[in-house]
């Protein structure tokens, strides 16, 4: 079955330790996003990628990493998260193909709470 | 700074309604437009738009664009409560696979 799959689905963490949210692909997608969503605010984007090793900051990047060393996977890194970073998350994936019509999948989302 | 504003916010109806949803953009190099319906989980994919004035429909939803005043609109005929969800419009950009979402529309579906 074709799908994005994102690990974990529910996080509750403490501020300064560590963590990495998993996103995979088998759809051989070259386009991987993560976004965050908040209330009020919708769905930002954090972080893209075009393809293996091309990576690119989006609206909201402070606090995050992110690494594209194979095709199928895109981890999200907060190396130190903070209280501000308990939101709803989500990755995506699209074919690449710079300007024409490709939808986004979304996978199911992880619910991060930092205390 | 590119935006996409939807409205209304929120919208409570009864089952039977019908509905209309908004959303109107100011970007930069506009090249189509998507809606996605939000449940409890993942958005997932309606339509996507990118000539004006072509209503795009499928069941009892319909989309269509006006690029010159640019906005778009999702209809839903003859509501069910199993339309209850946050509908989400986003614009895709040229030459790049960057999508800017609105806030979403809450739309709630009483029996």
């Amino acid at each position: 079955e074709a799908q994005v799959t994102q690990n974990p689905r529910y996080l509750i963490t403490v501020t300064g330790k560590k963590l990495t949210v998993t996103c995979s692909q088998n759809m051989n997608h070259e386009y991987m996003s993560w976004y965050r969503q908040d209330p009020g605010l919708g769905l930002r984007q954090i972080y893209y990628s075009m393809n293996v090793e091309v990576t690119d900051k989006g609206d909201v990047p402070e606090g995050y990493k992110v690494s594209r060393k194979e095709k199928r996977n895109f981890p999200l890194i907060l190396e130190s998260p903070s209280p501000n970073q308990t939101s709803l998350y989500f990755c995506a994936s699209s074919l690449s193909l710079a300007g024409a019509n490709n939808e986004q999948f979304f996978g199911p989302g992880t619910r991060l709470t930092v205390l | 700074e590119d935006k996409v504003v939807q409205s209304p916010l929120s919208l409570v109806v009864h089952e039977g309604d019908t509905v209309t949803l908004n959303c109107s953009y100011e970007v930069t190099n506009f090249r189509s437009l998507l809606w996605y319906k939000q449940e409890k989980k993942a958005p997932t994919f309606l339509f996507m738009l990118t000539s004006s004035g072509i209503e795009k429909k499928s069941g009892r939803l319909s989309s269509i664009l006006d690029k010159k005043e640019l906005f778009s609109i999702l209809n839903i005929t003859a509501t069910q409560t199993g339309d209850s969800a946050v509908y989400l419009c986003a614009v895709k950009l040229y030459n790049t696979d960057k999508l800017i979402f609105g806030t979403g529309t809450r739309l709630q579906v009483f029996p």
